[in-house]
């Protein structure tokens, strides 16, 4: 059974903060990760997405892989009330997206 | 761009109705996907349609019937739902690379159905 772990939370982080999200996944095939940023009532909106060892930057968000531990995690810097939503953790293998039960995430002003 | 749009937004039907959830996409993208969203759950995947052709389809109960007409159009048919179908529809669509894995999916808004 190939799966996607993330804690559901919620993670209660103060404003201004860097938030750390973390997902595990079983399947060693899978290449790609995909962070997707849900607001309650609304569809999933793509955040990152990250295929090599490492991380990646794009603006406050850093995505980190590391396919040894089998673990991916998104950080979010100067976190701001707007990053709170639900964050879902997606691992792609066998033609589709494998989803983990997304991290309900709060900044707190 | 990457805009998938949905129609329509909110839907409120009776099980014996039958009705339509329609998708497009202009991003020349080549693969569309029906998923099915309950509250506090990920996404999960209902339908996939890779050219034009349906490649997934994950045991969903044939009282929905998904349809490509071309590669920018996506419906889902419904008829004779239950009350435990309502949820938030979502269509996504992406551009498959052949080979690779670096597929992205790009959502629509969904559709919030409701049956009662």
């Amino acid at each position: 059974q190939k799966e996607v772990e993330q804690n559901s939370g919620p993670l209660s982080v103060p404003e201004g903060a860097i938030a750390s999200l973390n997902c595990t996944y079983s399947d060693r095939g899978s290449q790609s990760f995909f962070w997707y940023r849900q607001y309650s009532g609304k569809s999933p909106e793509l955040i990152m997405f990250i295929y090599s060892n490492g991380d990646k930057e794009d603006g406050r968000f850093t995505a980190q892989l590391n396919k040894a531990s089998q673990y991916v995690s998104l950080l979010i810097r100067d976190s701001q009330p707007s990053d709170s939503a639900t964050y879902l953790c997606a691992g792609y293998s066998n033609y589709q997206l494998i989803w983990g039960a997304g991290t309900k995430l709060i900044i707190k002003p | 761009d990457t805009e998938v749009t949905q129609t329509p937004k909110h839907l409120v039907m009776g099980m014996t109705n039958k009705k339509s959830l329609k998708c497009e996409q202009h991003m020349g993208h080549r693969a569309m996907y029906w998923y099915k969203q309950k509250a506090k759950k990920p996404p999960e995947l209902m339908f996939v349609y890779s050219y034009e052709k349906l490649s997934i389809n994950e045991s969903v109960p044939s009282r929905f019937s998904p349809e490509c007409p071309n590669s920018s159009l996506l419906n889902l048919h419904l008829h004779a739902l239950q009350p435990e179908d309502s949820a938030l529809y979502l269509c996504a669509s992406s551009n498959p690379r052949g080979g690779t894995s670096q597929e992205t999916q790009y959502f629509g808004p969904g559709t919030r159905l409701l049956v009662l």
